[in-house]
């Protein structure tokens, strides 16, 4: 079975300041990472996923995350953020097998101040 | 671009009666899941659909809940009686077929079902 935990449910931050967003898991099992977002009234979307290879994975809107196997971390950055990225934000695991559910954490709602 | 959509989008019912959530997954997507997410808690699986059979699902998942792919687009979750507890918003999800499950599971806006 996996876990995961965010350990922040909440970050409110100022616009075109950094921000990070804490992901832990546990599993007995090699895992694929993943970053969703949920922009208010919206369903679920993928923002960047850690299948395999290069620790450092990017998304097209400046949102990094970083596998650490040691640390069973996956943190998710952003140098600037812009309003429009108020969201809530989930981190969330699969086993790699075929027709794995994912197993999300918490949340954590980004709230970017002007 | 393609998406999955999901109806109603809110439903109200009284508790005992039944309810049926509707999905229609991407169209080139061979499996299917079933999400949700109760008021200020984490999003929880509740099962996953292929080849037209439940291939994994949770404690949650018990004799109340039952899925159907009854027409080969419409993916839907049917609660029997509902309780107070079941009041949540309820995600559908789909992705493509390929070794090892790496593929994105896309999802639906969702349905917010209050049981009252």
């Amino acid at each position: 079975a996996q876990s995961v935990t965010q350990l922040d449910s909440q970050v409110p931050v100022f616009e075109e300041a950094p921000v990070e967003l804490r992901c832990n898991y546990s599993s007995s099992v090699s895992v694929y990472l993943f970053w969703y977002v949920q922009y208010p009234n919206q369903g679920l979307q993928l923002l960047l996923k850690y299948l395999s290879g290069s620790t450092l994975v990017e998304s097209i809107n400046g949102f990094e995350a970083e596998f650490n196997k040691s640390q069973t971390s996956f943190h998710l950055r952003k140098p600037s953020v812009h309003i429009s990225d108020t969201a809530e934000y989930f981190c969330a695991v699969s086993a790699k097998a075929a027709g794995n559910k994912l197993t999300f954490g918490g949340g954590t709602r980004v709230l970017v101040k002007p | 671009e393609p998406e999955v959509t999901q109806t109603p989008s809110h439903q109200v019912t009284q508790m005992g009666q039944e309810v049926i959530l509707r999905c229609v997954p991407i169209s080139n997507h061979l499996y299917f899941y079933w999400y949700r997410q109760i008021l200020g808690q984490k999003v929880e699986f509740l099962v996953s659909f292929y080849n037209n059979e439940i291939s994994e699902k949770s404690e949650i998942f018990d004799d109340q809940f039952s899925v159907e792919r009854p027409d080969g687009s419409n993916f839907t979750l049917k609660i029997r009686s509902t309780k107070l507890e079941d009041s949540a918003m309820y995600f559908c999800a789909s992705r493509e077929r390929s070794a090892g499950g790496q593929e994105t599971q896309y999802f639906g806006p969702g349905t917010r079902l209050l049981v009252l």
